[in-house]
């Protein structure tokens, strides 16, 4: 099964920071990728699809990146209210999977 | 408005049987694949499978295979997530979410949560 693994874990920033989140899958995956946003008691979010397209509605500070196995989300000026939880999900014949996780803190 | 709308909290004990939902609206239910996704207290998410209503397709985690089953009611726009003999280590949220096949290869409508707590 392909693996993911996001780093860091967590990370403090300030407001206005520009912020970058790694994934790394342990095989080629194109571009099957995505990225959401959870905040606590809430369910997920999905900001990024196919690395690098941004879902309707989410703000432009966010960007994906990347191809095969490194990939990239990034939050190019950090506001208060994108204090939360991020994943990464990979898709391939079928089978999901996320990685574990980075949480964003208010520096 | 496209929805995924869950049943509500359970409590259980070790060794009951379970079956939650999760009722689409707004879209077409037979035509998009929804997966279940567990998260456990403070920890992160777990994809366990996906189900496509339109024909019962269904593919599991290999780490949720014989745990769970997964199925789904296209005529009610419903699908289940259920556990023959539960567990204490069962306890956590479930989420159900639609998964885009297509270009996104990714879940773009999630359902509010089901916690299930199981406890003697």
């Amino acid at each position: 099964a392909i693996q993911l693994t996001q780093s860091p874990s967590s990370l403090s920033a300030s407001v206005g920071d520009r912020v970058t989140i790694t994934c790394r899958a342990s095989q080629g995956i194109s571009s099957a990728l995505a990225w959401y946003q959870q905040k606590p008691g809430k369910a997920p979010k999905l900001l990024i699809y196919d690395a690098s397209s941004l879902e309707s509605g989410v703000p432009s500070r966010f960007s994906g990146s990347g191809s095969g196995t490194d990939f990239t989300l990034t939050i190019s000026s950090l506001q208060p209210e994108d204090f939360a939880t991020y994943y990464c999900q990979q898709f391939n014949s079928y089978t999901l999977t996320f990685g574990g996780g980075t949480k964003v803190e208010i520096k | 408005e496209v929805q995924l709308v869950q049943s509500g909290a359970e409590v259980k004990k070790p060794g009951e049987s379970l079956k939650i939902s999760c009722k689409g609206s707004g879209y077409s239910f037979t035509s998009y694949w929804i997966g279940w996704v567990r998260q456990m207290p403070g920890k992160g998410l777990e994809w366990m499978g996906i189900i496509y209503p339109g024909d019962s397709d269904t593919r599991y985690s290999p780490s949720f295979q014989g745990q769970v089953t997964i199925s789904a009611d296209k005529s009610i726009s419903t699908a289940y997530l259920q556990w023959s003999s539960l567990k204490a280590s069962d306890t956590a949220m479930y989420y159900c979410a639609r998964f885009r096949y297509d270009y996104m290869r990714a879940f773009d409508i999630w359902g509010q949560g089901t916690m299930v707590t199981v406890s003697s």
